[in-house]
């Protein structure tokens, strides 16, 4: 199975900063994805991340907001701009299932805005 | 699109006694399932996941889970917990069939053993 580096693995920022999550992959994988896992809820997928092109966002999440990069086919990062209290969450990354992925998650990023 | 209902949000239970956490999707086409497991303060872990073939997967501490397609449930089972199984357990679907599929997560199972 993949194995998935991701960092920070916590921090705590001002609010109207922004905060830039990494991960990367020790395999080359075409797809990657971004989850939020907010205070004692399930996980929710924020977008898609593919290799060459945008990342593909789900309903209630933007580009502005979050935006992704995918510079090549071991690492994605993450970004949370514009940061308020209500962005407080875990942000996880993982990997296509469906591509033996081994689906692993990463170790996640717990974010706290103050 | 593909949903997961966890229909027990707490599941309380002594030490020693068997557990049972219930999972079921929406689909009724092929899926692979998983279940995983959160500690306090730590990421997922993958406790077992059915990809194929018996449709009782035994996984990682002494946990496992059956498939049953015609009632579309992934039910994870334990005989004996320990009061180390006290965490947050999410069943999640991933769609075989299309390419690119994220997993979709179920809502969470706390279970908390007591002593």
């Amino acid at each position: 199975s993949a194995v998935i580096s991701q960092k920070p693995s916590r921090d705590i920022c001002q609010r109207g900063t922004s905060l830039t999550i990494q991960c990367q992959v020790d395999s080359q994988v075409t797809m990657m994805f971004w989850y939020r896992q907010q205070p004692g809820q399930s996980l929710t997928l924020i977008a898609t991340a593919n290799q060459g092109s945008e990342a593909t966002y789900e309903s209630g999440f933007v580009i502005d907001k979050f935006p992704i990069s995918r510079p090549n086919l071991t690492f994605s990062t993450l970004t949370v701009s514009n940061m308020s209290p209500e962005d407080s969450s875990i942000y996880l990354c993982s990997l296509n299932p469906g591509q033996g992925g081994g689906y692993t998650f990463g170790s996640g990023t717990r974010l706290t805005v103050v | 699109a593909q949903s997961v209902t966890q229909l027990d949000s707490q599941v309380p239970v002594f030490e020693e006694a068997p557990v049972e956490l219930r999972c079921n999707y929406s689909s009724s086409v092929s899926v692979y399932l998983f279940w995983y497991v959160q500690y306090p303060n730590q990421g997922l872990q993958l406790l077992l996941k059915y990809l194929s073939g018996s449709t009782l997967v035994k996984g990682i501490n002494g946990f496992e889970a059956e498939f049953n397609k015609s009632q579309t449930s992934f039910h994870l089972r334990k005989p004996s917990v320990h009061i180390s199984d006290t965490a947050e357990y999410f069943c999640a679907v991933s769609d075989p069939d299309n390419y690119g599929q994220n997993f979709v997560f179920g809502p969470g199972t706390r279970l908390s053993v007591l002593p």
